[in-house]
């Protein structure tokens, strides 16, 4: 099976830096996911990690270690429009059908 | 703007009755994924289809039940609604079954509400 934990909710303030972090067990591993979903809308496509390490884009960098099972998403100079849930996914089998997280609510402070 | 479209984009039923959502892939996607999402949880994968044909399931009841046409729209239908069932519906259509990265995309989501 596969089971996703992430925290439920973080407050961060504005031009701030936030961790958002994402633990994992799977029975295989094909990569993993983060998305970014705001409040009655659909869940928007942030990255894709296969591999160990670092991977930038611009304010938003998501890390992977697959021997720790563990992930997490940096968001840097944080801004209002951040307020979002972030959703950590990883595939169910070595196809696109994914297991979520129960999502990370983060709310982003003047 | 990812063209994934779903309707309708609320829904209101009660328990028992029966319900269909529609969801329109974007332009040359062949894959279609349903997601069930409970206020303030995480989606839960239902079904997927590629090219007309169930390609995998989700721990789900068979009263969730699915349908892809031809032009690869595809319809959730789910008999004898329960009140558990009220949630955020999604869809979401890739090129191919394959994870490759940003190859899916969500449409904005039914809401039904059961009372």
């Amino acid at each position: 099976g596969q089971n996703i934990d992430q925290p439920t909710e973080m407050t961060a303030t504005e031009g701030a830096i936030v961790q958002i972090n994402c633990t994992y067990q799977t029975s295989g591993f094909n990569g993993l996911f983060w998305y970014q979903q705001h409040a009655g809308e659909a869940p928007t496509f942030l990255s894709y990690n296969v591999l160990d390490g670092l991977e930038e884009k611009g304010r938003f960098s998501s890390f992977l270690s697959r021997s720790k099972g563990y992930s997490y998403l940096l968001l840097k100079e944080l801004q209002m429009k951040d307020s979002a849930s972030y959703l950590c996914a990883v595939p169910i089998n070595a196809g696109n059908m994914l297991t979520f997280g129960g999502g990370t609510r983060l709310m982003v402070k003047p | 703007e990812t063209g994934v479209t779903q309707s309708p984009t609320h829904l209101i039923k009660t328990r028992g009755q029966q319900v269909t959502l529609r969801c329109s892939s974007q332009s040359g996607h062949n894959t279609v994924s349903w997601y069930q999402q409970a206020l303030g949880q995480g989606p839960q994968f239902i079904f997927q289809y590629y090219r007309e044909e169930e390609n995998g399931r989700g721990n789900f009841p068979p009263r969730f039940s699915g349908l892809q046409f031809p032009n690869y729209s595809s319809e959730l239908n789910v008999n004898a609604l329960e009140l558990d069932d009220s949630a955020l519906y999604l869809c979401a259509s890739s090129l191919d079954p394959a994870p490759t990265t940003d190859t899916q995309y969500f449409g904005p989501g039914t809401r039904l509400t059961v009372l």
